[in-house]
């Protein structure tokens, strides 16, 4: 079935960098993305991953794809206590895009 | 920058009662989607819906529910009798044609609801 799979939690000091690791069932999907919600709002997408890229990288975040193994990981180079928020990953299907657990990260100060 | 709108951002409701929640996609988008997301759980799909009619739905997305697009501006979801499990925030959501580009979703801010 469709599933999509998220550590829930994470916490990381200031200054390090955080990894936030996913897996998903399509490997039909043509983009992955990662979306971020802080409290109270919606989903903002944070960046994406065309399915025939290994790695991308955007500023602090870098996307690493694994498609023999369906797993998908964010990392945040020099987390700062605004990076505190949900990161969800999420896979396109046809006509629905579904949505990891979702991860907490927690920047301690 | 355009954005999606959802209103209200909070309906406070008694079981049973009928809710409607209104969402102004993006003008130029062609895909619309409803989501909720049950406190603290994950992002689940309801439904799609392209060209006036319903593309995908989920098992959530039962007899109770359904979607309109009454104008052109407009998508609303209805719960018609609504039960204590509809507690959620839905986020309402739009895209392009999800072949173009990178097909990203851009979410509303969530209509609360809390059934009592």
């Amino acid at each position: 079935g469709e599933d999509v799979e998220q550590s829930l939690f994470l916490s990381v000091r200031e200054g390090d960098s955080s990894v936030i690791n996913c897996t998903y069932t399509d490997s039909s999907s043509t983009y992955l993305y990662w979306y971020k919600q802080e409290p109270g709002a919606g989903l903002q997408l944070l960046t994406y991953i065309f399915s025939n890229m290994d790695m991308k990288q955007d500023q602090r975040l870098t996307v690493l794809l694994n498609k023999k193994d369906k797993h998908l990981s964010l990392r945040i180079a020099d987390t700062q206590t605004g990076d505190s928020a949900i990161y969800f990953c999420a896979e396109k299907g046809t006509y629905k895009y579904i949505f990891g657990t979702g991860t907490r990260l927690k920047v301690l100060a | 920058e355009p954005e999606v709108t959802q209103t209200p951002s909070h309906q406070v409701t008694q079981m049973g009662q009928e809710v409607i929640l209104r969402c102004v996609p993006i003008s130029n988008h062609l895909y619309f989607y409803w989501y909720r997301q049950i406190l603290g759980q994950k992002v689940e799909f309801l439904v799609s819906f392209y060209n006036n009619e319903i593309s995908e739905k989920s098992e959530i997305f039962d007899d109770q529910f359904s979607v309109e697009r009454p104008d052109g501006s407009n998508f609303t979801l209805k719960i018609r009798s609504t039960k204590l499990e509809d507690s959620a925030m839905y986020f309402c959501a739009s895209s392009e044609e999800p072949g173009q580009n990178t097909g990203e979703l851009f979410f509303g801010e969530g209509s609360r609801l809390t059934v009592l």
